[in-house]
């Protein structure tokens, strides 16, 4: 069964400042893709960005990248230059073609001004 | 472009009640999945419609219900309503295929007393 594990409730970070979020994830499939949402207090899940399991070549959107490791089954989230306005629960999440996809529990993003 | 739309937007019902939850897709998509998302807690599956047939489902009972119209809207209807039915009902649409992300809605907050 597809899991998905982050194992950070709460992490913080200086603005300006670089963060990393960690997850995990069990499959036993060699194609699949990966996403990392952003929920902010409005509710609504905002895609941040996608990873292609088959592409070698960590996807990279502005001031976030993700550092891809599939031998390992991690997927972690980089943001840079850490504004207050990436404050938000960070949800990463599976998605196979079976179309459904799998959330990990969040991590909460607190940026210190 | 519109977005994912859902009513309403807050809704407190009596234990035993009924309630259906509405939802509009993003123009163009075709695919319309529901998740419950309880408080602390990454969206869990319940199921997902595809030109208005149902082409998933998650672990949930069969008192979760659901539609899809022709024009791609979906109600999320759940009968017999228990304490532990309280959550965040996320409504996402998107085109059909792994590769995509959803568009989520900003979700319908579901409170039973």
């Amino acid at each position: 069964a597809q899991t998905v594990t982050q194992s950070q409730p709460e992490m913080s970070v200086q603005e300006a400042e670089t963060v990393t979020l960690s997850c995990t994830y069990d499959t036993s499939e060699s194609d699949y893709y990966l996403f990392w949402y952003k929920q902010p207090p409005s509710r609504q899940m905002i895609l941040v960005i996608r990873q292609e399991a088959y592409k070698q070549q960590n996807a990279t959107e502005n001031r976030f990248s993700v550092n891809f490791q599939k031998a390992a089954k991690s997927f972690s989230l980089k943001i840079s230059d850490s504004q207050l306005g990436d404050a938000a629960m960070y949800f990463c999440a599976y998605r196979w073609f079976g179309n459904q996809f799998y959330f990990g529990t969040g991590t909460s993003l607190t940026v210190i001004p | 472009e519109t977005g994912v739309t859902q009513s309403p937007t807050h809704l407190i019902k009596t234990r035993g009640q009924q309630v259906t939850l509405r939802c509009s897709s993003q123009s163009g998509h075709n695919t319309v999945s529901w998740y419950q998302q309880a408080l602390g807690q990454g969206p869990q599956f319940i199921f997902q419609y595809y030109r208005e047939e149902e082409n998933g489902r998650g672990n949930f009972p069969p008192r979760f219900s659901g539609l899809q119209f022709p024009n791609y809207s979906s109600e999320l209807n759940v009968n017999a309503l228990e304490l532990d039915d309280s959550a965040l009902y996320l409504c996402a649409s998107s085109l059909t295929g792994p590769n995509y992300g959803y568009t989520f809605g900003s979700g319908t907050r579901l409170t039973v007393v």
